[in-house]
């Protein structure tokens, strides 16, 4: 059973504070790493892939890096504001099934 | 353009009953996925469907199934309902031949639909 966790499970900043949340991982049959934002009442969007060790993307104020000999990812946010409040999942991508295993997710709450 | 949309938004059935759930993915996607989101948890892989071909399956019992159509439509059924399928059912689409689906841009999700088994 492949695992994926998500830690913490929730996050409540002040607006400004920047953050960072973990992804831990499988770190046999790798194949990419992939970042969602789940906004309530919306449908998860796609933040990031990734799939080389030592990747780094960058998206804005949302950054992520890529360990997969030790099984994690970050995703940071500098300067939170309270429209980044959402539910930040990534997936694991396997390269024997080529399906995508998720984690629990954090929840992040930006308080004006 | 239109993004994937699934249908019923909302859904109540008691157990026992039967269930289909609707996706239609975006234009020019042929791989259709299907997962289940319990709350607390992250979703949860059922099916995954290119070229009208079943190309993966989850570890959910043989009351789920599901098919592709020739326009790239799909359907989720669940026969036999029971209290802990209540769940978000995501649809997701994407170009990409699942082959090489685990590395692509991530897969494009419909709303959900908002199934409750009283």
């Amino acid at each position: 059973i492949l695992n994926v966790e998500q830690s913490p499970q929730s996050l409540h900043v002040q607006e400004g504070d920047s953050t960072n949340f973990t992804c831990s991982f499988p770190s046999s049959n790798f194949y990419a790493l992939h970042w969602y934002r789940w906004e309530t009442a919306k449908s998860p969007e796609a933040l990031f892939v990734m799939t080389l060790n030592g990747d780094e993307k960058k998206k804005g104020r949302i950054s992520a890096t890529l360990n997969t000999k030790e099984g994690y990812s970050y995703l940071y946010i500098k300067g939170s504001q309270p429209e980044d409040s959402a539910t930040y999942l990534c997936a694991f991508g396997s390269s024997n099934t080529g399906k995508l295993i998720f984690g629990q997710g954090t929840t992040l709450q930006v308080k004006p | 353009d239109a993004g994937v949309t699934q249908s019923p938004t909302h859904l109540i059935k008691t157990r026992g009953q039967h269930v289909t759930l609707r996706c239609s993915p975006i234009s020019g996607h042929k791989s259709v996925s299907w997962y289940q989101q319990v709350l607390g948890q992250g979703p949860q892989f059922i099916f995954q469907y290119y070229e009208k071909e079943e190309r993966g399956r989850g570890n959910f019992p043989d009351r789920f199934s599901a098919r592709q159509f020739p326009n790239y439509s799909s359907e989720l059924n669940v026969n036999a309902l029971l209290l802990g399928d209540s769940a978000l059912y995501l649809c997701a689409s994407s170009p990409h031949n699942p082959a090489r689906l685990a590395g692509a841009p991530g897969e494009f999700f419909g709303p959900g639909t908002r199934l409750t088994v009283l």
